[in-house]
């Protein structure tokens, strides 16, 4: 069965440090993984995604994120974080063996940016 | 840009009275979700419609919930009754294999049960 953890309840950084929020998954096949972030009373917005190809993958608000394949992990990361980044994000994979149908979210890590 | 429209985005109900929640997906999307997120937490898919059918509702109390797609467009999710434990927001989402499978969410509904 697919799994997805996110090790990390919370992350906190000061502004224009670089971030990482870690995510490590398990699937029988290859994966498609996600990232997603969630504002206050908001739904999830789409940040980025890997399906195949180049390992570093470069998605919305100046994130990217990096497949390693061995190590089973898609860690989210941005070189200069800011106030604005703080916020709900979540790491999600869909098993592309199993039909593809079902997306496994993370249950969430928390990015603390401060000022 | 095109968005998932979901109604109401706040409810306040009693317990064991019924609550529905809608979704108008993204134009053209056949794969329709609706998750349950509660406080805190990651969220759950509750029931996964491909264009009218239902493909996976395994997670879905179907003793209380239900949720349709008559005309695979729009859906409903119902519950009835309602019990405080159901507190919880409520997204719905869809995909396309156009989209690359991801899904985009709406802005969700939240529940509220008294």
């Amino acid at each position: 069965a697919q799994s997805v953890a996110q090790p990390e309840d919370q992350v906190n950084v000061a502004e224009g440090n670089p971030l990482t929020v870690k995510c490590t998954y398990s699937v029988s096949g290859n994966p498609y993984l996600f990232w997603y972030v969630q504002y206050p009373n908001r739904g999830l917005q789409f940040l980025l995604k890997y399906i195949t190809g180049d390992n570093l993958v470069k998605g919305s608000y100046g994130f990217e994120a990096e497949f390693n394949k061995s190590q089973t992990s898609f860690h989210l990361k941005k070189p200069s974080a800011l106030v604005s980044d703080s916020a709900l994000y979540f790491c999600a994979v869909r098993d592309l063996n199993t039909g593809g149908f079902k997306t496994i979210f993370g249950a969430g890590t928390r990015l603390f940016v401060k000022a | 840009e095109a968005e998932v429209a979901q109604s109401p985005r706040y409810k306040i109900t009693e317990k064991s009275q019924a609550v529905a929640f809608w979704c108008d997906p993204i134009s053209g999307h056949a794969t329709l979700y609706w998750y349950r997120q509660i406080l805190g937490q990651g969220p759950e898919l509750l029931v996964q419609f491909q264009d009218e059918s239902v493909v996976d509702d395994s997670q879905l109390p179907k003793d209380r919930f239900s949720a349709e797609r008559l005309k695979g467009v729009d859906s409903t999710l119902k519950i009835q009754p309602a019990e405080l434990g159901d507190s919880a927001m409520y997204l719905c989402a869809s995909s396309s294999p156009r989209s690359g499978n991801t899904i985009y969410f709406g802005e969700g509904s939240w529940l509220t049960v008294v």
